[in-house]
């Protein structure tokens, strides 16, 4: 988890406002995660990005969110017209990406953005 | 639908003493399993990770291990610590869609050691 920075720590958002979570990797990854994680809930995946790609984002609702790796700068993942449902904690993990011959891909977790909405 | 299943949901044990968490999985096709250790409000930290082939992997006093044949694995925590108070998350790793490799999270045991 070293390494991982996530930005703000918390933010308090209206309803209807946009927020914007930033994620900055452990350098020399090129690999993201988001999850989102409720009180008293498991962490659900939301999006799984590689620079400049959106790799698998099924567990992100279609409508209002959206995330993003750009070349250069953290990942964005940015939540438009924000309701109370919405309020939770938001976790980035980077990862190296696949190592050769090894089938896994260890995720070093952020300290999260926990978003309350009002 | 993949699915993970963590017990006990909560757990409280004395300090010093030992105690094994559970973790069922239904994930397929299986790629790695891992522990995490989720302080209160901070972020998961990994414990363990394991792939098919193996079937413990200690960590200082945590062990985990994994049985691919019934989808289980535990974790075993020995001499237990104050600071081993936080939830403990099973995550399953499937192999996705290009190559991704797409977790599941179960909900965590929560886990109190008193003094």
């Amino acid at each position: 988890n070293a390494g991982v920075m996530q930005n703000p720590r918390h933010l308090v958002r209206r309803r209807g406002q946009e927020a914007r979570l930033r994620c900055s990797p452990v350098k020399g990854h090129s690999h993201v995660y988001w999850y989102r994680q409720l009180p008293e809930e498991g962490l659900k995946f939301m999006v799984y990005l590689q620079k400049e790609n959106i790799i698998d984002e099924s567990g992100m609702p279609k409508e209002r969110f959206s995330a993003e790796f750009p070349k250069e700068g953290p990942s964005i993942l940015r939540i438009q017209q924000v309701v109370r449902g919405d309020s939770a904690a938001y976790f980035c993990a980077s990862s190296p990406g696949l190592k050769a011959g090894l089938f896994y891909n260890e995720q070093f977790f952020g300290p999260g953005t926990r978003l309350t909405v009002l | 639908k993949n699915q993970v299943e963590q017990s006990p949901q909560s757990l409280i044990i004395l300090e010093g003493k030992n105690c094994t968490l559970q973790c069922n999985y239904t994930v397929s096709p299986f790629s790695n399993l891992r522990w995490y250790k989720q302080d209160t409000g901070r972020g998961p930290v990994s414990l363990t990770i394991m792939t098919f082939s193996e079937n413990t992997k200690s960590n200082g006093r945590y062990t985990a291990t994994l049985d691919a044949d019934t989808k289980q694995s535990s974790l075993h925590i020995t001499a237990s610590q104050l600071s081993d108070s936080a939830s403990y998350i099973c995550v399953v790793s499937a192999i996705g869609s290009g190559g991704s490799y797409i977790p599941t999270f179960g909900r965590g045991t929560s886990l109190i050691v008193h003094p």
